[in-house]
């Protein structure tokens, strides 16, 4: 049994990069959430997508990240010019119905 | 809007001994409630689960949880603790709409068991 995959598992960038991860769900999970989790703290979500539309996003997910889930399958979340602030463990979900399945996240550092 | 707090940030527990970590949760109908469990680095792994029915559940590694509407709250307890249990849990509630859905967490309990 296939569970939620993330890569990469690590990434460091330099502070103005452009990173991108991707989240490959479990099969026929047509929910996927993208959850940022730092230091001390439980996750906080970012984004939801049912099949390939993105109905909703919060308030943290500033005009400087973008998620897209082409086909309704795989996702990826890009972080345009990083910001040390975006140091943090972001964690993908996947869902049938209510029980998300969490991957194992990225964990981003932005020196 | 639901917010979800549990207030052990560390609880120390020999290992054999009893275990409860509390969460309470404000939510403003019937909720999903959910434990979660995270080891170091790693991502999370859901523990147990209550939508409806015995407000009593049973989940995985031994671990079971109480709803008590009255009191808002979803408390974890496991009879005897083992080595393997030291990790963070993470309480959540689950809010379902037709266009929302999303967990709320606590800021989770670190749980240390000592030998």
């Amino acid at each position: 049994d296939t569970g939620v995959s993330q890569n990469p598992r690590h990434k460091i960038t330099k502070r103005g990069q452009n990173v991108t991860f991707r989240c490959d769900p479990i099969s026929e999970h047509n929910r996927l959430y993208w959850y940022r989790q730092t230091l001390g703290q439980g996750p906080e979500f970012l984004t939801y997508f049912q099949n390939e539309a993105q109905l909703e996003k919060s308030r943290l997910l500033s005009d400087r990240f973008s998620a897209e889930r082409p086909k309704g399958s795989f996702s990826t979340l890009e972080i345009q010019r990083t910001e040390q602030g975006d140091s943090a463990m972001y964690l993908c979900a996947s869902s049938p119905g209510e029980t998300q399945y969490f991957g194992p996240g990225t964990r981003l550092l932005v020196l | 809007a639901q917010s979800v707090t549990q207030p052990d940030i560390h609880i120390t527990v020999s290992e054999g001994a009893s275990l409860e970590l509390r969460c309470n949760y404000s939510y403003g109908a019937t909720p999903y409630l959910f434990w979660y469990v995270q080891s170091p680095g790693q991502g999370l792994q859901l523990l147990l689960k209550y939508f409806s029915g015995d407000t009593l559940v049973q989940g995985i590694k031994g671990f079971e949880a109480e709803f008590k509407r009255s009191q808002s709250s979803f408390n974890l307890r496991k009879p005897s603790v083992h080595w393997s249990d030291a990790a963070e849990y993470f309480c959540a509630v689950g809010l379902y709409t037709g266009t929302a859905s999303k967990l709320t967490f606590g800021t989770g309990t670190r749980l240390q068991v000592t030998l």
